[in-house]
């Protein structure tokens, strides 16, 4: 089975602070995702990553950024937390670029900014 | 128009009844499709894949119909561990794309 793990299943943070979210993946997959979802809104991407050493932006990277070192783990980085960051932030990985495989989540990282 | 389109629901049935969704796509250059399944704050989960041929998982069975560019999702005997919200993926391998339906909400009442 396919693990996802996030570091933290709940953050509070105060608003200008330097955020990290970690995901790490065992399956040694290429491609590693991180979304935010708010109600109403749905699963918005934020950045991918399709190797080592290599990021895309994805539909909403303003006031994100991202590290991937190591083909396992990719980090979302919040460099001055706002309060309208508040969300619930999913990391994902799948195995191929050429989108036949279908994506895994970690189960999630509910921040709140104040 | 939005690429992927889901009603949203909420769709409200009795328990042992069959309930199926759709989701519509507009671009035909799509790859892959999928299932997902998401309980309230917790994560997507992959339900199933879908293949022109159809794929059947006991209770569920996806289908796609490239011509009129759909997927759809069925559930027999519903059962009250159902009740959550059903998304749907497509994937463009031509532009590496991935795009989620914003979901449908099931809930299946005793």
């Amino acid at each position: 089975d396919v693990k996802v793990t996030q570091s933290s299943r709940y953050l509070v943070k105060r608003t200008g602070e330097k955020v990290f979210l970690e995901c790490v993946q065992d399956m040694d997959h290429e491609n590693m995702f991180w979304y935010r979802q708010d109600p109403g809104l749905g699963l918005r991407l934020i950045y991918f990553s399709y190797d080592v050493k290599m990021k895309e932006k994805g539909d909403i990277p303003e006031g994100y950024s991202v590290s991937r070192e190591k083909k396992e783990r990719f980090s979302l980085i919040l460099e001055s937390a706002s309060t309208n960051q508040t969300s619930m932030y999913l990391c994902a990985s799948s195995l191929m670029r050429q989108g036949t495989s279908p994506l895994h989540f970690g189960n999630g990282t509910r921040l709140t900014v104040t | 128009r939005k690429e992927v389109e889901q009603d949203p629901g909420p769709f409200n049935v009795p328990e042992g009844a069959t309930v199926a969704f759709n989701c519509t796509y507009s671009n035909s250059a799509s790859q892959s499709f999928f299932w997902y399944r998401q309980d309230c704050r917790k994560e997507p989960k992959l339900l199933m894949s879908v293949y022109s041929s159809g794929n059947e998982d006991g209770r569920f069975t996806a289908q796609l119909n490239r011509a009129s560019q759909y997927i759809s999702l069925l559930i027999r005997d519903s059962k009250l561990s159902d009740s959550a919200t059903y998304l749907c993926v497509v994937i463009y391998s031509s532009a590496s794309k991935i795009i989620f339906g914003s979901g449908t909400r099931l809930s299946i009442r005793p």
